[in-house]
C-alpha cells in the first residue's frame, strides 16, 4: 500500500485565489511528521510546512497552512492568495520516527500551475 | 556555501560506465539522505547516513549502486555498470538531528542520463 497517496496530479489556479492540495498517508506509527515540499523547475526540493503527530494546532507558515486531519490521516496543503512564483511541483512526505527510521517518504506530487 | 552542494549538476553516461556522484552537506549536519526520483515522480529513498556509519540502505535498488561517507561530512554515490533504467535526478539531503524532527536540507540534485 502507498504510505504517502496524492490524488491530484496537476491543477491550475488563478493567481490570488486559494488551492489546496491533498495528501493522504498510511501509517501504524503513532508518531510522524508530515512535510510539504516544493520543487521548481530548478530541481531543489524547498521545504516548506511540517506538522507533528501530536500537534494539536493545524501548521501555519505565511502563505502555506496545513490542515491536518489525523482521524482521516490527511495532511491538506493550503496556498493562499497564490502567485505566479507558486508555479512548481509539490510533495507530500511523512516521517514515521519508529521502526521505519529516519527517512522521509514522499508521494507522486502535485503539478501546480498559476495563471495571471 | 551554506547549503548542501551536489557535483555534477549533470552527467551523460554510455551504458555499462561507471559513475561517482558527490555530496557535500551542510556543515554540522549528521544525518544524510540520497534519494533517485525519476522523471515526473516523487523521490525514493536510496540510503541514509549517520554521522560516517550507514544506517539504512534498504532502497538501494541493486549491489551495483554504493554509497559511503567516511568521515561523516562529504558522502558520494556510485553507481557500476550503469544502465538506462539508472537514469534518474540523485538527490543528497542532509539534517541537523539525529532523530525525530528535523528538516531535510536537499541539493538541486544530479541529473544522471545513461545512453
Amino acid at each position: 500500500a502507498q504510505k504517502i497517496t496524492q490524488t491530484q496530479p496537476g491543477m491550475f489556479v488563478q493567481e490570488k485565489e486559494a488551492v489546496t492540495l491533498d495528501c493522504t498517508y498510511d501509517t501504524s506509527d503513532q508518531s510522524y511528521g508530515l512535510f510539504w515540499y516544493k520543487q521548481p523547475s530548478s530541481g531543489e526540493m524547498i521545504f516548506l510546512i511540517y506538522q507533528g503527530s501530536y500537534d494539536e494546532q493545524n501548521a501555519t507558515e505565511g502563505r502555506y497552512s496545513l490542515n491536518f486531519q489525523k482521524a482521516r490521516k490527511s495532511a491538506n496543503l493550503v496556498i493562499s492568495a497564490s502567485q505566479l512564483g507558486d508555479s512548481a511541483m509539490y510533495f507530500c512526505a511523512m516521517r514515521e520516527f519508529g521502526a521505519a527510521g529516519n527517512k522521509l517518504t514522499f508521494g507522486g506530487g502535485t503539478r501546480v500551475l498559476v495563471k495571471p | 556555501g551554506a547549503g548542501v552542494s551536489q557535483s555534477p549538476r549533470y552527467k551523460v553516461a554510455k551504458r555499462g560506465q561507471d559513475v561517482a556522484l558527490r555530496c557535500d552537506p551542510i556543515s554540522g549536519h549528521v544525518s544524510l539522505f540520497w534519494y533517485q526520483q525519476a522523471l515526473g515522480q516523487g523521490p525514493e529513498f536510496l540510503t541514509y547516513f549517520q554521522n560516517e556509519a550507514q544506517l539504512d540502505k534498504s532502497g538501494l535498488p541493486s549491489d551495483r549502486f554504493f554509497a559511503e561517507r567516511p568521515e561523516g561530512s562529504v558522502s558520494t554515490l556510485k553507481i557500476q555498470r550503469t544502465q538506462q533504467e539508472d537514469s534518474a535526478v540523485y538527490l543528497c539531503a542532509s539534517s541537523l538531528a539525529l532523530a525525530g524532527v528535523g528538516e531535510l536540507f536537499f541539493g538541486e540534485g544530479s541529473r544522471l542520463t545513461v545512453l
